[in-house]
């Protein structure tokens, strides 16, 4: 069974959409979550995280988390060509994230199109 | 954010030989760090986790005696694919834990002959 699961897409949303990722997980105890960002052939760039239940907004992103339903998201406004890429969401079970490792999903594949 | 560099960036070497590949948190010290190897249109796969001054982590499935890691400072980890084959061709991504985030590195493509 996955721990972090995603819809592997691709999600196609035209040019300035919001563009809506999603994530659920399984441990219970995890703590804190996080979104990457990754070009194909590229590494993965952290975009943000949340420790916290609710919204929390850095520009054109907006992660929400909701620990009940064990479920995180990313809201992406205004989408760019630009924003094209997998979208990687990690989970970490520590409190904040010290000792333990990330378990990272499969990744959603975001187009956006002109 | 913390910058993380790997070095090299990419590599070419004939089967049977050893590759070493360096990750280095630029400007922060990282009692942690993270090697994960990606396949093409796969998903990032953790190999190790490697401690400072410990013995790393290995990952079910990963020889631990073929992917050697050294852990040496806090600012280096170093991964050595020993005796590389063609299926050891793959793309090699390096993280570094400050505090509560971790940071990756540029990657490391390899293709052995």
């Amino acid at each position: 069974q996955k721990e972090v699961e995603q819809n592997s897409g691709p999600l196609s949303v035209p040019e300035g959409a919001i563009a809506s990722l999603n994530c659920t997980y399984s441990d219970r105890g995890s703590q804190s979550f996080f979104w990457y960002r990754q070009y194909s052939g590229k590494s993965p760039e952290l975009i943000m995280f949340i420790y916290s239940n609710g919204d929390k907004e850095d520009g054109r992103f907006t992660a929400q988390l909701n620990k009940a339903s064990q479920y995180v998201s990313l809201l992406i406004r205004d989408s760019q060509p630009s924003d094209s890429a997998t979208y990687l969401c990690a989970v970490n079970s520590a409190p904040t994230g010290g000792g333990n490792k990330l378990t990272f999903g499969t990744g959603t594949q975001l187009k956006v199109e002109l | 954010g913390a910058v993380v560099s790997q070095h090299p960036s990419w590599v070419i070497c004939k089967s049977g030989t050893s590759v070493k590949i360096e990750c280095r948190s630029l400007d922060f010290q990282a009692t942690t760090m993270f090697w994960y190897r990606q396949f093409p249109k796969q998903s990032l796969m953790l190999m190790a986790t490697s401690n400072e001054g410990s013995k790393a982590t290995y990952e079910q499935g990963v020889e631990k005696d073929k992917f050697l890691i050294n852990h040496a400072s806090l600012t280096l980890s170093t991964l050595t694919v020993t005796s590389a084959h063609p299926e050891d061709s793959s793309f090699y991504i390096c993280s570094a834990r400050d505090r509560s985030t971790q940071y990756f590195g540029p990657g490391t493509r390899l293709l052995v002959l």
